[in-house]
């Protein structure tokens, strides 16, 4: 089983859609939960950070972290079509002192 | 946000030869910064982790006499591809953590690598 799973994609949605992206893990130690976007051929972009289980909102992005559940989501609102690019998710074992990624889910939104 | 940069941006070689990329911090210290290599449509993978004033940890599978990774000051680490092969082509991304806040870990923009 691998360490991080996420859905590859693609999504495609139309502009202004609700979108919601995921990702479950295995290692209950992972601390922090982190959400960055890829644009192509261009290096990613931390977009959020949450340390604990709960919602963290940040204008039109929120993320929510279920630890019991060891799954985590990334829901972004109004989608615009600049919102289309790959999203990784991104786990920290303080402990172990390195983030792992997650594959990516690419993003399409259609104007 | 803080800014990494990373030059150069795009390079072609031919085979044999050694490139030099450097990943600076334009506007924070980074004691420890990350190299990663990245494939079409696939994720980051994690080549070595870079200490300032320290040698590089590589990841496992990762040739650190090919790979050489310098971080000689609190704001630039520098990756050489040595004796470059047409399979090193890639992207390469540095990225560099904020000191004392582990997930806090900002990504340059890239170098694209293509050996002939």
């Amino acid at each position: 089983q691998k360490e991080v799973e996420q859905d590859p994609g693609p999504l495609s949605v139309p502009e202004g859609a609700i979108v919601s992206l995921n990702c479950t893990y295995s290692n209950s130690a992972f601390q922090y939960f982190m959400w960055y976007r890829q644009y192509s051929r261009k290096g990613p972009e931390l977009l959020m950070y949450t340390y604990s289980s709960g919602n963290k909102e940040d204008g039109r992005f929120t993320a929510q972290v279920d630890k019991s559940s060891k799954y985590i989501s990334l829901f972004i609102r109004d989608s615009q079509p600049s919102d289309s690019a790959t999203y990784l998710c991104a786990l920290l074992e303080t402990s172990y002192d390195k983030v792992i990624f997650g594959p990516g889910t690419s993003l399409s939104v259609i104007p | 946000g803080a800014v990494v940069s990373q030059h150069p941006s795009w390079v072609i070689c031919k085979s044999g030869t050694s490139v030099k990329i450097e990943c600076r911090s334009l506007d924070f210290q980074a004691t420890t910064m990350f190299w990663y290599r990245q494939f079409p449509k696939q994720s980051l993978m994690l080549m070595a982790t870079s200490n300032e004033g320290s040698k590089a940890t590589y990841e496992q599978g990762v040739e650190k006499d090919k790979f050489l990774i310098n971080h000689a000051s609190l704001t630039l680490s520098t990756l050489t591809v040595t004796s470059a092969h047409p399979e090193d082509s890639s992207f390469y991304i540095c990225s560099a953590r904020v000191v004392g806040y582990q997930y806090e870990q900002y990504f340059g923009p890239g170098t694209r690598l293509t050996v002939t």
